[in-house]
């Protein structure tokens, strides 16, 4: 039973450029959420995905865009980088209807550069 | 809003000795979640506590909840270096949007 992926497991990145990130939840879940977690710092709330729309969003500005894909599967845009958004990047998995266990990937290493 | 702390945010101890992760959280929490990270690694799911007075237990490790203190404690029974890590309580306020704490770093020394 594969657990939550993630890719890239880090990529670097120049101030204004784009990124996208990816993720495939454990198989059985619905629901996507994505989370930035800063060096030293607990994961901080993005947006959650399920049945292709965005259902919660955190304080994060525009910039951050994501999307569901028919099979559950999700991306992660960040547009115009700049060198805070270097971060680590987690994807957290779940069951929309009974979701007591959130599962998170092994996260995506982003530097801004 | 939904606000998270831990305390303390540094820990450090020698194996043998016990000790605990204190979580506070502002406001009503539809469950309270605990997980691990080793560092430069991702979340491990210890426990999830749904309801006032749940205790789950996982080797060394034990939480518990009151919901009416608004408190969660994370407890460590004769600590082994194995569990040095970074323990992270959280709560989710609908639809398992969960709000972090600052997490605690636990070193547990020979």
């Amino acid at each position: 039973d594969a657990g939550v992926t993630q890719s890239p497991t880090h990529l670097i990145k120049t101030r204004g450029q784009q990124v996208t990130l990816r993720c495939s939840p454990k198989s059985g879940h619905d629901t996507v959420s994505w989370y930035q977690q800063a060096l030293g710092q607990g994961p901080q709330f993005i947006f959650q995905y399920y049945e292709e729309e965005e259902r919660q969003r955190g304080n994060f500005p525009d910039r951050f865009s994501g999307h569901q894909f028919p099979n559950y599967s999700s991306e992660l845009n960040v547009n115009a980088l700049l060198l805070g958004d270097s971060a680590l990047y987690l994807c957290a998995s779940s069951l929309w209807q009974a979701g007591n266990t959130i599962y998170f990937g092994e996260g995506s290493w982003l530097t801004v550069v | 809003e939904l606000k998270v702390e831990q305390n303390p945010l540094f820990l450090s101890m020698q194996e043998g000795k016990n000790y605990t992760i204190y979580c506070n959280y502002s406001t009503t929490s539809d469950r309270l979640y605990w997980y691990r990270q080793d560092p430069g690694k991702s979340l491990e799911s210890l426990f999830v506590l749904l309801s006032n007075g749940a205790v789950k237990q996982e080797g060394r490790l034990m939480a518990s909840l009151d919901t009416k203190a608004r408190l969660s404690t994370l407890h460590i029974t004769a600590a082994v270096h194995d569990l040095s890590a970074t323990y992270f309580c959280a709560g989710s306020q609908g639809a398992q949007k969960l709000v972090f704490g600052q997490g605690t770093r636990l070193t547990i020394n020979p």
